[in-house]
């Protein structure tokens, strides 16, 4: 069974700093790894994807790595600011497949 | 681009009671959909796959006669709970993926709020 993990699962920091997510995975064939993010009682937006060829995606202060041997992606957040505070879920797709296996997410508060 | 709308957002019905929930790809043509549901401070769970003028594909454990999908056009797929029951209460998001698109990239729904009563 395909795993996803998310560490830490809550994340509480100052206005201004540069954070890291963890993910990681069991399943070393994922085609693609997407970031999102999730308000209380809303959807998901689409943050970065990573598709299996790539090492890293970059979006304003965000920046997504994934690293397929090790089975790890993080996402690195900089210059944090309190709109940043949400929850951050991770999410793969398997070779050829449309199907997304979440984690649990991270729920981060920026605070002022 | 790429927006995708559910309708409704929040729905409270009473137990016994069916309810339908839409979702839309707004500005793209989508020839797969999927419905997940989310329990608090869970994460997503897949139920169900649907594919454009087929009948979808249900997750171990999702009973397809209590979750029913249609997916009529390419822009559109239902979800009815039948015969609801308070422990169907949740969080249901439908995402969908572009046609023909190579990343596989999906795009998700606001999600629906359903309370059973």
């Amino acid at each position: 069974k395909q795993e996803v993990t998310q560490i830490p699962a809550a994340l509480s920091v100052p206005e201004g700093e540069n954070l890291v997510l963890n993910c990681s995975f069991t399943d070393s064939a994922i085609y693609n790894l997407q970031w999102f993010r999730q308000d209380p009682g809303k959807g998901l937006t689409s943050l970065l994807l990573i598709q299996s060829s790539q090492r890293e995606q970059t979006s304003g202060r965000l920046n997504a790595s994934l690293d397929k041997s090790s089975g790890r992606s993080t996402l690195y957040i900089a210059a944090s600011q309190p709109g940043d505070s949400a929850t951050y879920l991770c999410a793969h797709s398997g070779a050829g497949s449309y199907q997304l296996t979440f984690g649990k997410g991270t729920k981060l508060s920026v605070i002022p | 681009g790429a927006v995708v709308s559910q309708h409704p957002s929040r729905v409270i019905c009473k137990s016994g009671t069916s309810v339908k929930i839409e979702c839309r790809s707004l500005d793209f043509q989508a020839t797969t959909m999927f419905w997940y549901r989310q329990f608090p401070k869970q994460s997503l769970m897949l139920m169900a796959t649907s594919n454009e003028g087929s009948k979808a594909t249900y997750e171990q454990g999702v009973e397809k006669d209590k979750f029913l999908i249609n997916h009529a056009s390419l822009t559109l797929s239902t979800l009815t709970v039948t015969s609801a029951h308070p422990e169907d209460s949740s969080f249901y998001i439908c995402s969908a993926s572009l046609h023909e698109h190579s990343s596989y990239e999906q795009y998700f729904g606001p999600g629906t709020r359903l309370t059973v009563t």
